[in-house]
C-alpha cells in the first residue's frame, strides 16, 4: 500500500519564477491538504482539497495556488517566488468522511528560492 | 500569540530516560490532538491520536491530554538513540470545520547512548 508520494523531492529556484509541486494520496484517500514548513519551525496549513474544489484556506497569498484531479492526486503551485518561499512543502493526505480522522504526510519538496 | 506553543528545545536525554513533551494551546474549540515524529528532512509520522481530554498508552509512547487546562503532553518511557527526532503536535477541531491541523513549532530531542 503506497503512502503519500511527493515530487520532485528538491528543487531550487530563481526568485520572481515560478514552481509546481505533485502529491499523490494514499491509496484510498480523497482529501489532500498541502502545509509549508520553514526550518526550525512547524508546518503552516496551505489549503485543502476535496473532490476537486478547495476546501480550506490557510493565511497565504494568491500566489499560492493549486489543483486536485480526478484521480485525487494534487498539484501546489506557487507564481512570483520570493526568497522568503524557501521552505519544506508538505502534502497531508486523509479520508474526507467525518469519521475518519488520521492524517498521512509525505516526506516533502524541498524547495530553496535563490 | 501563537494558538500552539511548545518549547522548541533541543531536550537531551541519556538512554533508558523517559522523555516528557508538552504543548499548551489557546483554541478551545481544538478536539483532536496528535503527536508527530520528524527525523531530520523527512516528513512527519502521525505517533499518537487523541480525542478529547485523557490519556493513551502505545508501546512506550502516553499521550495525556487535558481540555481544562488546555494542556497536552507525550511521554515516550525506556528511550533509545533512535528517538532522536523533533516531535511535533498537531490539533483539529471538530470533524464539520476540516481537516485543517495547527501545529506546535516542535521539540527537538536527543537521545544519547
Amino acid at each position: 500500500d503506497a503512502g503519500v508520494t511527493q515530487s520532485p523531492t528538491h528543487l531550487i529556484k530563481t526568485r520572481g519564477q515560478q514552481v509546481t509541486l505533485r502529491c499523490s494520496p494514499k491509496s484510498g484517500h480523497d482529501t489532500v491538504s498541502w502545509y509549508q514548513q520553514a526550518l526550525g519551525q512547524g508546518p503552516q496549513f496551505i489549503f485543502q482539497y476535496y473532490e476537486e474544489e478547495e476546501r480550506q484556506r490557510g493565511n497565504f497569498p494568491d500566489r499560492f495556488s493549486g489543483h486536485q484531479f480526478p484521480n485525487y492526486s494534487s498539484e501546489l503551485n506557487v507564481n512570483a517566488l520570493l526568497l522568503g518561499d524557501s521552505a519544506l512543502y508538505l502534502c497531508a493526505s486523509s479520508l474526507f468522511d467525518r469519521t475518519q480522522n488520521t492524517i498521512y504526510f509525505g516526506e516533502g519538496s524541498w524547495l530553496t528560492v535563490v | 500569540q501563537k494558538e500552539v506553543e511548545q518549547d522548541p528545545g533541543p531536550l537531551s536525554v541519556p538512554e533508558g530516560a523517559i522523555v516528557s513533551l508538552n504543548c499548551t494551546y489557546s483554541n478551545s474549540a481544538f478536539q483532536y490532538f496528535m503527536w508527530y515524529r520528524q527525523y531530520s528532512r523527512k516528513g512527519p509520522e502521525l505517533l499518537m491520536y487523541t480525542y478529547s481530554s485523557g490519556n493513551k498508552e502505545d508501546g512506550r509512547f502516553t499521550a495525556q491530554v487535558d481540555k481544562s487546562s488546555k494542556y497536552i503532553s507525550l511521554f515516550i518511557r525506556d528511550s533509545q538513540p533512535s528517538d532522536s527526532a523533533t516531535y511535533l503536535c498537531a490539533m483539529r477541531g471538530v470533524l464539520a470545520a476540516g481537516n485543517k491541523l495547527t501545529f506546535g513549532g516542535g521539540t527537538r530531542v536527543l537521545v544519547k547512548p
